[in-house]
């Protein structure tokens, strides 16, 4: 069965260190990536998102991600964090072309910065 | 334009009993799935609706069901209610059609308790 996988459950930087969250999905296939952010008392958000192109993904707020197909992964990173980022980050994976709607998620990531 | 919406936000229950949520999605948005979210689980996904139909379903027991109307809202229900149902449960919404590209947009949630 399709899983992603969200190694570290809690991070904890102080404000300017680099970040990078780890993000492993199990599936052979065609598959479509994403991060989700959920700041504190707020809804899930996109940060950004892999269908095709170019492995390595601009998103909001100066995040990126890069997808690497033959390690299965989609390992977030943001060269210097702020107190702002404190959230959970969720990785999910849409598999095949069938559908918008069936992502499968990560168990999260709750990033803890340190003013 | 208006986001998704979730009524009610806040639930309280007694096992046994039955809960239904409801999910308005963003206007022209067509397919809304259900999530529920729980500490160390992440989301897990537990259905979505598309064009009235049930278009996919999670690993949840036939004691989750929910419906989708004609102007795209739509609710969940839960009948007899178990402690371990106790979670945040979310809804987001997309325009469907069976893209992957679609971003999907999620509301604020319904955090039911069940004691």
């Amino acid at each position: 069965a399709q899983s992603v996988s969200q190694h570290n459950h809690h991070v904890i930087l102080s404000e300017a260190a680099s970040l990078e969250l780890g993000c492993n999905y199990s599936y052979g296939g065609t598959v479509n990536l994403f991060w989700y952010v959920q700041y504190p008392g707020q809804h899930l958000q996109l940060l950004l998102k892999y269908f095709s192109g170019d492995p390595l993904v601009k998103g909001i707020k100066g995040f990126e991600a890069e997808f690497i197909k033959s390690k299965f992964s989609f390992n977030l990173r943001k060269p210097s964090v702020q107190w702002s980022d404190t959230a959970e980050y969720f990785c999910a994976v849409n598999v095949g072309y069938s559908s918008a709607s069936k992502i499968i998620f990560g168990s999260g990531t709750r990033l803890s910065i340190r003013p | 334009k208006a986001g998704v919406t979730q009524t009610p936000r806040y639930l309280i229950k007694t096992r046994g009993q039955q809960v239904t949520l409801s999910c308005s999605p963003i206007s022209g948005h067509r397919s809304v799935s259900w999530y529920q979210q729980t500490p160390g689980q992440g989301l897990q996904f537990l259905f979505e609706y598309f064009s009235e139909t049930q278009r996919n379903k999670g690993n949840f027991p036939g004691r989750f069901s929910g419906r989708q109307f004609s102007n795209s809202r739509s609710e969940m229900n839960v009948s007899t209610l178990e402690l371990g149902d106790s979670a945040l449960y979310l809804c987001a919404s997309t325009i469907g059609g069976g893209s992957p590209s679609y971003e999907q947009y999620f509301g604020p949630g319904t955090r039911l308790t069940v004691t």
